[in-house]
């Protein structure tokens, strides 16, 4: 099952903050985010499991919701280098490889 | 660069014809991902190996099959081709212990244009 990404794209001035949301309608076992540039080749950013957790990379972040299946991408005072297209992927249990591709935020910076 | 090499990088055929994407994982890795990115469409997960067995499937076309070698390596076929296979096919790799998805790194991809 496909995760559902919104917005679908967003432009954003430099410095400004953006939030990226991932949902899917299964229990999710793990969130996983990459980032991919034009005409380049995804880039892992974080892994988020079960269990409500948070992390961050320098200034992004993401929360990961296990009982509404939600995960979110925080970016702060965005940066042009953040620009590109931003992929969830979810895995719904333990032990299952299987790593499913949302369709995608396109994330655009001027400056 | 992500340690893993992909080939062709670009390849143009004809509908109707067979071709063969080869991918070689980072050292140490033994899991394999392959996926197709239509234009400005998302990743679509086809199909993934571990230690040279398919471990998860996803809507990969009965005209398209994978293999994993010994070595690791891993081929993608795709036969009988359509306009509509013109995509870019990423493999990626991780080590994936203990059944849980790692990071993955992705090679550069191959841009498949069926004329």
């Amino acid at each position: 099952q496909q995760p559902v990404q919104s917005p679908q794209a967003v432009i954003l001035r430099e410095g400004e903050d953006a939030v990226i949301n991932c949902s899917s309608s299964k229990a999710l076992y793990s969130v996983h985010w990459y980032r991919q540039k034009h005409g380049e080749a995804p880039v892992f950013l974080m892994i988020l499991l079960k269990g409500g957790e948070q992390k961050g990379h320098d200034k992004i972040s993401a929360s990961f919701n296990e009982k509404k299946q939600q995960s979110s991408l925080y970016l702060t005072a965005s940066q042009l280098s953040y620009s590109g297209t931003y992929f969830c992927g979810t895995v719904p249990n333990f032990g299952n490889e299987k790593l499913t591709f949302g369709t995608g935020t396109r994330l655009t910076i001027i400056p | 660069d992500s340690g893993v090499t992909q080939t062709p990088k670009h390849l143009i055929t004809a509908t109707g014809q067979r071709v063969t994407l080869r991918c070689s994982p980072r050292s140490g890795d033994l899991s394999v991902y392959w996926y197709q990115q239509s234009l400005d469409q998302g990743l679509q997960f086809l199909i993934q190996y571990y230690n040279g067995e398919e471990r998860a499937k996803g809507n990969i076309l009965e005209r398209f099959s994978a293999q994993q070698f010994p070595d690791l390596h891993s081929e993608l076929n795709l036969s009988s081709l359509e306009l509509g296979d013109s995509a870019l096919y990423f493999c990626a790799s991780t080590k994936s212990v203990g059944g849980r998805t790692g990071e993955l790194f992705f090679g550069e991809g191959s841009r498949l244009t069926v004329l």
